[in-house]
Formats: C-alpha cells, sequence, structure tokens
C-alpha cells in the first residue's frame, strides 16, 4: 500500500513552461514533506522541504504548495530548464518517526 | 568529505548465490538506511538504522539482513539471491532523523548500486 502517491509519472514540459508534480497522502501524522531530484545515474538529493505550519515555500524557481485539509502537496517549477530534467520524488515523514516514504518519482523532461 | 560510499557499483549475480553490498558514510550520521529502486514503484526502505546495533525492517526486509557494529557502516546482505531483488539499491544517512531542521533530517544518499540477478 503505497502512502504517498505521485502524479504524473513522466512529464514533458518546453523550455521555459511551468512543471507541476502533485503528490497526495494518506497519513494525518506526516509533517515533513521534502522534494527529492535524482539525475541519471545518481543518488537522489534534496531539493525542497515543507511542513505543514505553511501553504507555500518558495527556493529560487521551485516552490512547494501544500494542502493540509486535502492531504496534498505539489512540486512547481517556474521557467523550466533542460537541466532540470531528472526524476522527481516526494516524501514524507512523521517527525516522531525515522523512516522518510517516497512516492513513486516522475521523470521530467524539459525540451530545449 | 567523501559523504556516503557504495560498493561495487554494478553486480551481476546467480540465482542462490549471497552478497553484500557495502556502505559507508564520513559524517557521523546517526541514521543510515537502504532503499531499493524499481521503475515505478519508487525508492521503497528495506532496512534502517538509528544508531550502533539498533536496526529495523522497512517496507520489504524480505531476503535481506543487514547489521550496524559501527557508526560508519551499514552493509545489506542478500542470503540467496532471486530475479526479483533485480534492483538498483541506495544507501542513504541522516544525522538526526527526529530532530527538527533541514539540516538534521535531510537524508544523503550514495551513489547506488546496480543489482542484476539471473
Amino acid at each position: 500500500q503505497q502512502q504517498v502517491k505521485q502524479s504524473p509519472q513522466s512529464l514533458i514540459v518546453q523550455k521555459g513552461g511551468i512543471s507541476i508534480i502533485n503528490c497526495a497522502y494518506e497519513n494525518t501524522a506526516f509533517d515533513y514533506f521534502p522534494w527529492y531530484q535524482q539525475f541519471p545515474g545518481k543518488g537522489p538529493a534534496l531539493l525542497i522541504a515543507i511542513r505543514p505550519d505553511v501553504s507555500e515555500k518558495k527556493e529560487g524557481r521551485f516552490t512547494i504548495s501544500f494542502n493540509k485539509s486535502a492531504k496534498q502537496f505539489s512540486l512547481h517549477i517556474m521557467d523550466s530548464q533542460p537541466g532540470d530534467s531528472a526524476t522527481y520524488f516526494c516524501a514524507a515523514k512523521e517527525t516522531s518517526g525515522s523512516r522518510l516514504t517516497f512516492g513513486e518519482g516522475t521523470q521530467l523532461t524539459v525540451n530545449p | 568529505n567523501a559523504g556516503v560510499t557504495q560498493t561495487p557499483k554494478f553486480q551481476v549475480l546467480k540465482t542462490g548465490q549471497s552478497m553484500t553490498l557495502q556502505c559507508a558514510q564520513d559524517m557521523n550520521h546517526e541514521y543510515m538506511s537502504w532503499y531499493r529502486q524499481d521503475p515505478g514503484m519508487g525508492l521503497r526502505l528495506i532496512h534502517y538504522s538509528v544508531g550502533a546495533g539498533i536496526t529495523d525492517q522497512g517496507e520489504v526486509p524480505n531476503g535481506y539482513n543487514v547489521s550496524r557494529s559501527t557508526t560508519e557502516d551499514f552493509p545489506l546482505r542478500l542470503l540467496s539471491a532471486a530475479p526479483s531483488q533485480t534492483s538498483v539499491y541506495f544507501c542513504a544517512s541522516s544525522y538526526s532523523p527526529w530532530t527538527v531542521g533541514a539540516t538534521n533530517e535531510k537524508l544523503f544518499f550514495g551513489s547506488g548500486t546496480q543489482l542484476s540477478v539471473l
């Protein structure tokens, strides 16, 4: 049973466009929601993270939007660039726990 | 700092063989974990450790063993390899998963081991 569900599985965007990846979770005890970015042949790396006390967090071109009542959160990549082409994973964790649960991943391709 | 080091990078096994995937970190991290990555299934937690001498099962522990005799090392053992264990394996560590704060909770991943079981 996937506790964190991610969509879409793949996404193709033109350079300069907005990439949007969505995640939904079931466990209401989750209170830490990071996004990881993975380039081919590499391990994932932390991109940006949010806690439920805010509805949005922005770092450069990357924004997380969080909807606690809907138990959903999303990653927006503004002005998408070919260098953003990678696999993106959402994840969730309880502060009282140590386990990070990942979504299925989204393969993003940004065409020049 | 080398970060999280995994060896080997590639491995081919025959069904029934056993092997150990090595993982070492030099950041004095309390928490270490093993994930497997399969297409369409994301990263699934196999086993994890919150400190030397302490290990616990994740989502998909069957067929794997771990131990944590030192803070630095967290090897993953495949007891009797099966084709279903063909996957990319990642070791990851963090300073302290229970302490709130981006630095403490950030997972550092190794570069992965691509394992094929024939």
